[in-house]
C-alpha cells in the first residue's frame, strides 16, 4: 500500500537551477494537488489537477509549472529556483473533486532548499 | 474566499489530560466539509477526523471529537486522555462542496506538546 509517493525526499538547489518534483499515486484517484508548507503559514495550494488532462492554478502558482502525465503521476517543475521557494512540498490525491467529503491523501513531502 | 483561522500557535497538555484546539472559518457557503489533520515530526499528514456541515451531530473518532458550531463557524478539536504520541502539529482544513473546488484550505496550525 504505497499510497502517494514523492521523490526526492530532500533537495538542495542553487538560485537559477531547475528541477522537477515527482509524485505518483496508486489509488486510482482522479484528483491530485501540490501544496507548499512554510513555517507559520500552513499549507498553501500551488496547482491542482481535478482529472487527467486538466490542471488549474491554486493560491501560489508563480514560479511553478505542472504536468499531469497520466492518471497516476503529477509533477511540479521549478524552472528557475529562487530562495523564496525554499519550502516543504506536499503532493496529495483524492478520489475526485466531486466527492468533497473524501479526505486528501498526502505524500511524505519533499524538503527543498534554494541557496 | 474562504479562510481558516487557528488562533493558538502552540498548546501544551499533560499526559492523560484533555485539550481543545480551536478553529474558526469564514465562508458564505452552506454546504462544506471540515477536517483536522495531524502532522507529527515525521512530516506525514494524517487525517484525524472529518465533519460534514449538514450534519448536526459532532463527529468522534476514539479519543478525538469535535465541537462543530455552524452558526458561529467554529470547529474545535478535543483530544481526551492525551498520549505522548499525540504531540504534533494539528491543522484545521475546509473543503467546499462546489464541484469545481477540490482542494483543502488550511489554517496555519497549532503545535501541541504533551508533557509526561
Amino acid at each position: 500500500n504505497a499510497g502517494v509517493t514523492q521523490t526526492p525526499k530532500f533537495q538542495v538547489l542553487k538560485t537559477g537551477q531547475s528541477m522537477t518534483l515527482q509524485c505518483a499515486q496508486d489509488m486510482n484517484h482522479n484528483s491530485m494537488y501540490w501544496y507548499r508548507q512554510d513555517p507559520g503559514m500552513g499549507l498553501r495550494l500551488i496547482y491542482y489537477s481535478a482529472s487527467e488532462g486538466t490542471t488549474d492554478k491554486g493560491e501560489v502558482p508563480n514560479g511553478y509549472n505542472v504536468s499531469r502525465l497520466n492518471k497516476r503521476e503529477f509533477s511540479l517543475r521549478l524552472e528557475s529556483a529562487a530562495p523564496s521557494q525554499t519550502s516543504v512540498y506536499f503532493c496529495a490525491s483524492s478520489p475526485e473533486a466531486a466527492r468533497p467529503n473524501s479526505p486528501l491523501h498526502f505524500g511524505n513531502g519533499t524538503r527543498l532548499t534554494v541557496t | 474566499a474562504q479562510t481558516v483561522t487557528q488562533s493558538q500557535p502552540e498548546m501544551s497538555v499533560q499526559e492523560a489530560e484533555t485539550v481543545t484546539l480551536s478553529c474558526t472559518y469564514d465562508t458564505s457557503e452552506s454546504d462544506y466539509y471540515l477536517f483536522w489533520y495531524k502532522q507529527p515530526p515525521s512530516r506525514q499528514m494524517i487525517l484525524v477526523i472529518r465533519q460534514e456541515a449538514y450534519k448536526q451531530q459532532n463527529a468522534t473518532e476514539n479519543r478525538f471529537s469535535v465541537n462543530f458550531q455552524k452558526a458561529a463557524k467554529s470547529f474545535s478539536l478535543k483530544i481526551s486522555d492525551s498520549q505522548l504520541g499525540d504531540a504534533a502539529m494539528y491543522f484545521c482544513a475546509y473543503r467546499s462542496d462546489r464541484r469545481s473546488q477540490g482542494n483543502l484550505i488550511f489554517g496555519k496550525g497549532t503545535k501541541l506538546s504533551v508533557k509526561p
